[in-house]
């Protein structure tokens, strides 16, 4: 199994640029979870999803978009890149019910807007 | 509204310490609680997984404690190495569709 990817793994905007940034797993996790982490300020959720067709909002939602129309993708999308979305973002999946509760991250994306 | 505290925010310890990094919850209605690591630059990998009916797990050198009804979790490295030197993790998933709640972790830095 390749886990939870991510593409791309590194990305410079101009401020007003959109793009999306990929998220994959090959677990056929049900849940999948897309978060940002700015340096001294933990992990920040955007978006979650909790099986294909269904996407719910996390604590900081605004300026991006989600859609999950498989079980195995779940891209996050950035309309009007501002400076203030320069971070690292990570995608998580997990599967519900005793061990396989275990999160899984895909290695990251570091999004520079400038 | 679940909130995950970990204290210290930064430890620097000698080759060969013991340690326990500490993780409390406000809302002990939790189905899970989980230690993750974090490399500098990397994503987060699961260390240990504690379901709400058990009282500790062990991997290798790395045992977490958890005490539900005093919203507390802890994480204790035995021998502690350089290659322990990550940030460490804590978060807590209540019944449901909640996401995981996090802590900003405790950065651990062990000097040789």
């Amino acid at each position: 199994n390749a886990g939870v990817t991510q593409t791309p793994k590194f990305r410079i905007l101009k401020i007003g640029q959109s793009m999306t940034l990929q998220c994959a797993q090959d677990m056929n996790h049900n849940y999948m979870y897309w978060y940002r982490q700015d340096p001294g300020m933990g992990l920040k959720l955007i978006y979650y999803s909790v099986g294909a067709g269904i996407t719910d909002k996390g604590e900081v939602p605004n300026g991006y978009n989600v859609s999950r129309s498989t079980t195995e993708d779940f891209p996050l999308r950035l309309e009007l890149a501002a400076p203030s979305q320069t971070s690292v973002y990570f995608c998580a999946s997990c599967s519900r019910g005793g061990s396989t509760d275990t999160q899984y991250f895909g290695p990251g994306t570091r999004l520079t807007v400038l | 509204k679940q909130e995950v505290t970990q204290i210290p925010a930064a430890l620097s310890v000698p080759e060969g310490e013991n340690l326990v990094l500490n993780c409390s919850f406000t809302d002990s209605a939790i189905y899970n609680l989980q230690w993750f690591r974090q490399d500098p630059g990397k994503g987060l990998t699961s260390l240990l997984l504690i379901q709400s009916s058990q009282r500790e797990q062990t991997s290798g050198r790395l045992n977490a404690s958890l005490d539900k009804s005093s919203g507390r979790s802890t994480l204790y490295i035995a021998a502690s190495q350089p290659g322990d030197s990550a940030t460490y993790l804590c978060a807590v998933w209540n019944s449901g569709n909640t996401p995981l709640v996090f802590g900003k972790g405790t950065r651990l830095s062990v000097i040789a």
